[in-house]
């Protein structure tokens, strides 16, 4: 019930086009769902989250789709370019358990061929 | 950068040794979190002090603790190690509180090889 599964592992995406990564969730107690990008040697940068009381937010060329019935999320990297390469990872959090801690899915190799 | 720091950023030392990792939130943040990355297990939650108090427990060993100072800086102890503690293990901060932001900020890591 505390897993976050997220696919695929990896994907390449010609540049330009659209990287969609997708996570689904068991436990309904999850309000908080984040996603993550990692550089290699780097620590986990936050890219964008998303509460339950909205279906989709947007910023830039990233963003999250939220489907509550179906307890699933997506990340959209609209015109993907080649820094975007990255590991990216979706996170769920229980705030109500006023914690924040976060459980990660197990991330997504993205290559952005130019 | 995040604003978050943690030392030291790489760590050599052998099974059944003791280590102490170090992290400095961001500023203003009263909360923070350790974190676990191995290949195997991915990114774990080990657990989570807010303002001085253990506010959340994940899959953290025994063999390991954590505390959190009153200038809010934390540290976290490995002891008894052994070859599969060798890992990523990260840091992050938040204003954390029931009213304040969760947006966790992660530091640069510490990378832990046990041999």
């Amino acid at each position: 019930q505390q897993q976050v599964k997220q696919s695929p592992q990896s994907l390449i995406v010609q540049k330009g086009g659209i990287s969609i990564i997708n996570c689904a969730y068991e436990n309904t107690a999850f309000d908080y769902f984040p996603w993550y990008q990692q550089f290699p040697g780097k620590g986990p940068a936050l890219l964008i989250a998303i509460r339950p009381d909205v279906s989709e937010k947007k910023e830039g060329r990233f963003t999250i789709s939220f489907n509550k019935s179906a307890k699933q999320f997506s990340l959209h990297i609209m015109d993907s370019q080649p820094g975007d390469s990255a590991t990216y990872f979706c996170a769920a959090s229980p705030l109500e358990s006023n914690t924040g801690k976060l459980i990660f899915g197990q991330g997504t190799t993205l290559q952005v061929k130019p | 950068d995040s604003g978050v720091t943690q030392t030291p950023k790489h760590l050599i030392t052998a099974t059944g040794q003791r280590v102490t990792l170090r992290c400095s939130p961001r500023s203003g943040d009263l909360s923070v979190y350790w974190y676990q990355q191995s290949l195997d297990q991915g990114l774990q939650f080990l657990i989570q002090y807010y303002n001085g108090e253990e506010r959340a427990k994940g899959n953290i060993l025994e063999r390991f603790s954590a505390q959190q100072f009153p200038d809010l800086h934390s540290e976290l102890n490995l002891s008894s190690l052994e070859l599969g503690d060798s890992a990523l293990y990260f840091c992050a901060s938040s204003v954390g509180g029931r009213e304040g932001s969760y947006e966790q900020y992660f530091g640069p890591g510490t990378r832990l090889t046990v041999t």
